[in-house]
Formats: C-alpha cells, structure tokens, sequence
C-alpha cells in the first residue's frame, strides 16, 4: 500500500480530450508535486504546491492546468495535449518543516498517452 | 550545463563486487541531496539522504563534495536485488517546499 494514491494509472487520450489526473496523499504532507518522465530524459519537475498554494510552475505549458484543494489532494487538468506530452506523470508529497532534507514519497504515476 | 548529472550506464556489475556511481551538479546553492532508487516501469523511492560528512547504510556509503559540487554512492558486495535505476537528486532550498531535482539515472545490473 501506498501512503500516496494516483488514479488513473493509465490513460490514452486525444488531442481535443480534456481530462484529469488525480493525486491524493494520506500521509499528513504539507507539500505535493507534479513531476514529468519522458523516456530518457530525468524526472522534471512541473508544479509545486505548499500549503495548498502554488509556490513553483516550472515555465509548464498552460494546457497542464494543475488544482490543488486542499493539502491532501492534487490534480493536473489536461485539455488539447500534444503527442509528446505522453510520459509517466507522478506526484509526490513531503513534509517540509524547514529544514529541506525530508524525503519526497511517490504515487505509482499515469502513464500518459496522447493519440 | 544540466543541473545534475550522470553517467547513465549501464554499469553491468558480478554480484558481490563493489560499485561506486558519480554525479555533479551545477547550482552551487543546492542544499540537500539525496540517492533515490527507480525500478523499472515503478516510482522512485528514497534510497539515503547524503550529508556533508558522508554517511553509511549497511551496504551503501554516500559521500559529498561541496567544493566540487559532486556526490557519490558506493554498493558494497552488491546483491541481484540492487539491480535498478539510481537517481542522483538535489533540492536548491533549505527551509520550505521546494521541489527535487533529478539526474537522468545509472542503470545498474547485477549478474549472477
């Protein structure tokens, strides 16, 4: 089991499609992120939120719309995505009391395709 | 220049051998660093923090450089189950929400 949940964990969507990805954390975390992996390229980092307030948008395209209301959930609304945004898409949540070294935990991801 | 980089491998390793992996990275005000480790086709999860003296667990040793901006981990008498991706990691801030930033990997695989 793990202390956070993604659904769905595969999707195959088309480019005029809308839909959303679900993250939810229940491991207290104040902090939940949106991270990206392509094949072969590192994990990017897309979203930051603490707090429930967006605190990084790491210069993502406005067709990743993410939500974040409350801090045990987190969305990522996908409207007219492109064939290269298909990829694993994670989310993670810390505790981040200060000292910065706390440990990020991982949802299993969405693997994302884009037809 | 990438922010964190490594050698992507793959390292092919015996088993019980030792193996050491390196990475470098850019932003001379990261402040914490961290090995992950990635199965295929699964999450990463947090294999060790790195701290500035260099610390130990069981088999594996993480060192840190700050003068050189390059941190290293080292698998003793490496098992079949060591066998994955591991991710070099940093974060910029020391207080708050910040998010990580990964290394493309070291693929690891341990052979019998």
């Amino acid at each position: 089991e793990t202390g956070v949940t993604q659904t769905p964990r595969h999707l195959v969507m088309g480019m005029t499609n809308k839909k959303s990805l679900k993250c939810e954390q229940h491991l207290g975390h104040n902090a939940m992120y949106w991270y990206k992996q392509s094949a072969k390229k590192p994990l990017e980092l897309m979203f930051v939120y603490n707090f429930k307030e967006q605190t990084e948008n790491n210069s993502v395209p406005s067709r990743f719309s993410p939500e974040c209301p409350n801090s045990s959930h987190l969305f990522l609304h996908l409207h007219t995505l492109q064939p290269e945004d298909s990829a694993l898409y994670l989310c993670a949540s810390s505790q981040d009391g200060g000292r910065g070294d706390t440990e990020a935990f991982f949802g299993q991801g969405t693997r994302l395709t884009v037809v | 220049r990438k922010e964190v980089e490594q050698d992507p491998g793959p390292f092919n390793v015996p088993e019980g051998a030792t193996v050491a992996f390196n990475c470098t990275y850019s932003n001379s005000a990261s402040q914490s660093f961290f090995w992950y480790r990635q199965d295929c086709r699964k999450e990463p999860k947090l294999l060790m923090s790195v701290y500035s003296s260099g610390n130990e667990d069981g088999r594996f040793t993480a060192q840190l450089n700050r003068a050189s901006q390059y941190i290293s981990l080292l698998i003793r008498d490496s098992k079949l189950s060591d066998s994955a991706t591991y991710l070099c990691v940093v974060r910029r801030a020391k207080g708050g929400a910040d998010g990580l930033t990964f290394g493309k990997g070291t693929h690891l695989i341990i052979q019998p």
